[in-house]
């Protein structure tokens, strides 16, 4: 079974509105980390935003924003105000354990093409 | 402040020659991944170093590769008597601790490689 699975291949947007990535996950752990990443072009992975299993409220992080629900095991990415730098691959991943066992899993992610 | 660097950028091999890729994490993670990402992929977990000790290496697709970090620092994965489905993107990244799911991973600009 997939850990994490991205629904959406491709996603387009206009600028200067909003776009939710979607992602869910699946794993037994109580314990883990939800991530998302952003690879441009130019193929480096950039951090955007974490999200703990633990944590209560959603993570944010400027205009991005992380729609955590725990009892759907979902975890989706809300960019806000699109801008066209925003137009890359979207990877949403995740860390399971309480420490110590480090690997990630990541989708296979969504293309997001923010139109003029 | 400097980043994770890799090197060579793009490498192009001739199907059975082998090839080293670099990886210079941050200067002072004690964690250390490489990920494998072939093409309209997510990356994929190859191995994991802590320090100088390689814990974990069960993403490693075959006995031709081979990744070494003697002295807890740079770190290079070697792929022997390469074939073409070799070719992909290899990245690097480090993270400061070694506990914790929400340890962030900072990665590198990857390495293309490409097998004829």
């Amino acid at each position: 079974a997939q850990k994490i699975t991205q629904t959406q291949p491709g996603m387009f947007v206009q600028e200067k509105e909003a776009v939710t990535l979607d992602c869910t996950y699946d794993t037994s752990d109580p314990s883990y980390g939800l991530f998302w990443y952003k690879q441009p072009s130019s193929g480096e992975m950039i951090f955007l935003i974490y999200q703990g299993s633990y944590d209560q409220q959603n993570a944010t992080e400027g205009r991005y924003s992380l729609n955590f629900q725990k009892a759907r095991k979902s975890a989706n990415l809300v960019i806000s105000a699109s801008q066209l730098g925003d137009s890359a691959m979207y990877f949403c991943a995740m860390r399971e354990g309480p420490g110590g066992y480090q690997k990630v899993t990541f989708g296979t992610g969504t293309k997001l093409q923010v139109i003029p | 402040g400097a980043g994770v660097s890799q090197s060579p950028r793009y490498k192009v091999a001739k199907r059975g020659q082998d090839v080293a890729l670099r990886c210079d994490p941050i200067s002072g993670h004690v964690s250390l991944f490489w990920y494998q990402q072939a093409l309209g992929q997510g990356p994929e977990f190859l191995t994991y170093f802590q320090n100088e000790a390689q814990l974990d290496k069960s993403g490693l697709p075959s006995d031709r590769f081979f990744a070494e970090r003697p002295e807890g620092s740079v770190s290079t994965l070697k792929i022997q008597r390469t074939q073409q489905e070799d070719s992909a993107v290899y990245l690097c990244a480090s993270s400061l601790r070694w506990t914790g799911p929400g340890e962030t991973q900072y990665f590198g600009p990857g390495t293309r490689l490409l097998v004829l």
